[in-house]
């Protein structure tokens, strides 16, 4: 069946990188687009970027200087890179297909 | 960017009320709106494809309905899981956008 499971670091400092992976399994990554979607605590939803099944990206406007998404197609594995992360990026990040299959989602907190 | 406005932000409402939210669009999206429910410390679960399609395995107290810019969630008769945020989505255009979501709680 089909299954999405973000990992990464819970804290991360100001200014550092943050790296997220969604590994997934029961699709394949060169036939669906894979999303990245955050939760800030207590507040609502946004859209952050995804690659699509032909390995192009797309990113939200506000977030494209700092942001990049990739792939391992031969370890189902997709990755998030944030930069220069300040305290409004907390949130869960989830990853979802397509907005039909979700993750579980990963907190991510930065703080000093 | 396409703004999704979304209302109510929070109602209350008691069990069998017929229930309505709503998201208006600030540009054409046509039928690219998704409907999500979502229960604390759980990911979005769609309810709608391309706002009026019930999604597989949605009770049909669920519908979806569009109004020019207007997109409209209706749960029929509220039943006590039904409690939970509700988000709409814009995927016309990117960025995609949500609505700022609307809580439903039990009165």
């Amino acid at each position: 069946q089909v299954q999405l499971k973000e990992s990464g670091p819970g804290l991360v400092q100001p200014s550092q990188t943050l790296s997220l992976t969604c590994t997934v399994s029961g699709f394949s990554l060169t036939s669906n687009s894979v999303h990245w979607v955050r939760q800030p605590p207590g507040k609502g939803l946004e859209w952050v970027g995804a690659i699509w099944s032909g390995g192009s990206t797309e990113y939200h406007s506000a977030l494209k200087s700092r942001l990049s998404i990739s792939r391992d197609t031969s370890k189902s594995q997709v990755f998030l890179k944030m930069n220069s992360l300040q305290t409004e990026d907390t949130a869960v990040y989830f990853c979802t297909k397509y907005f039909d299959y979700w993750g579980q989602g990963v907190m991510v907190t930065v703080s000093s | 960017d396409i703004q999704m406005t979304q209302s109510p932000s929070s109602m209350s409402a008691s069990l069998g009320d017929r229930v309505t939210i709503n998201c208006q669009a600030s540009q054409d999206i046509g039928k690219n709106l998704i409907w999500f429910q979502q229960k604390p410390g759980k990911s979005p679960r769609p309810m709608i494809y391309f706002a009026t399609t019930l999604a597989n395995g949605v009770p049909s107290r669920f519908s979806g309905s569009r109004s020019g810019s207007d997109y409209s969630l209706t749960i029929r008769s509220l039943e006590s899981e039904d409690m939970a945020d509700y988000h709409c989505l814009q995927y016309k255009q990117y960025p995609y956008t949500f609505g700022a979501g609307t809580k439903l709680e039990l009165k």
